[in-house]
């Protein structure tokens, strides 16, 4: 059980155009889901921690407007990253903690990359 | 803030032989936990080992098993008997316990070469 899937597993866009990733717990409720960014050869970084019916909260330096974040669902949120430009080309990684609990669990990431 | 610092950019193996690596980190809580991360060339994040703060018994699986010393604030993985399939990206993280955040504070990585 446990599983986190995330969709889609690689896009590639223009720039200037959006793009929408999706993180979803297939078998359990999460109230809290995390996004990270991890670019080549380097650790994850928190961008924002989603929660459930409410606002996501960004961490410093990360654009809200740019990087939008919609948790509408014990089991979904989506990160849209509008008008993407070439230096957004990373990893995007997302995490779901267990409603009621403290266990997280990853996604399988997605690799965006803007031409 | 909580940092999680890993000194070692890359390490290497011999088959069949152990490594450690290590993992320190700053905090002034003191209720958390400490993991271990495998991340394979796929980029998915595989969970090695994990440690609750408050447990002095160090954590084990299988292979895989932890020196933590929470006075020192030192968390190293000792990976035994290391296997080709062991060759990845290893993150040590953070994370508080309780509370209604509680996001990963990740390293900066230790890159495990297997040498056969």
């Amino acid at each position: 059980g446990a599983v986190v899937s995330q969709h889609p597993s690689w896009v590639i866009c223009k720039s200037g155009t959006s793009v929408k990733i999706e993180c979803r717990s297939l078998d359990f409720q999460a109230t809290t889901m995390f996004w990270y960014r991890q670019f080549p050869k380097q650790s994850l970084m928190l961008m924002a921690t989603s929660n459930e019916g409410s606002k996501a909260t960004y961490e410093q330096g990360v654009e809200k407007d740019k990087f939008l974040i919609n948790h509408a669902s014990l089991t979904l949120s989506t990160l849209t990253v509008t008008s993407a430009h070439p230096e957004d080309s990373s990893f995007y990684i997302c995490s779901a903690r267990l409603a009621g609990g403290e266990k997280q669990f990853f996604g399988p990431g997605t690799r965006l990359t803007v031409l | 803030a909580q940092t999680v610092t890993q000194s070692q950019p890359e390490m290497s193996v011999q088959e069949a032989e152990t490594v450690t690596l290590s993992c320190t980190y700053d905090t002034s809580e003191s209720d958390y936990y400490l993991f271990w991360y495998k991340q394979p060339p796929s980029r998915q994040m595989i969970l090695v080992i994990r440690q609750e703060a408050y447990k002095q018994q160090n954590a084990t699986e299988n292979r895989f098993s932890v020196n933590f010393q929470k006075a020192a604030k030192s968390f190293s993985l000792k990976i035994s008997d290391s296997q080709l399939g062991d060759a990845a990206m290893y993150f040590c993280a953070y994370r508080s316990a309780g509370g209604t955040g509680n996001q990963f504070y990740f390293g900066t990585g230790t890159s495990l070469t297997v040498i056969p």
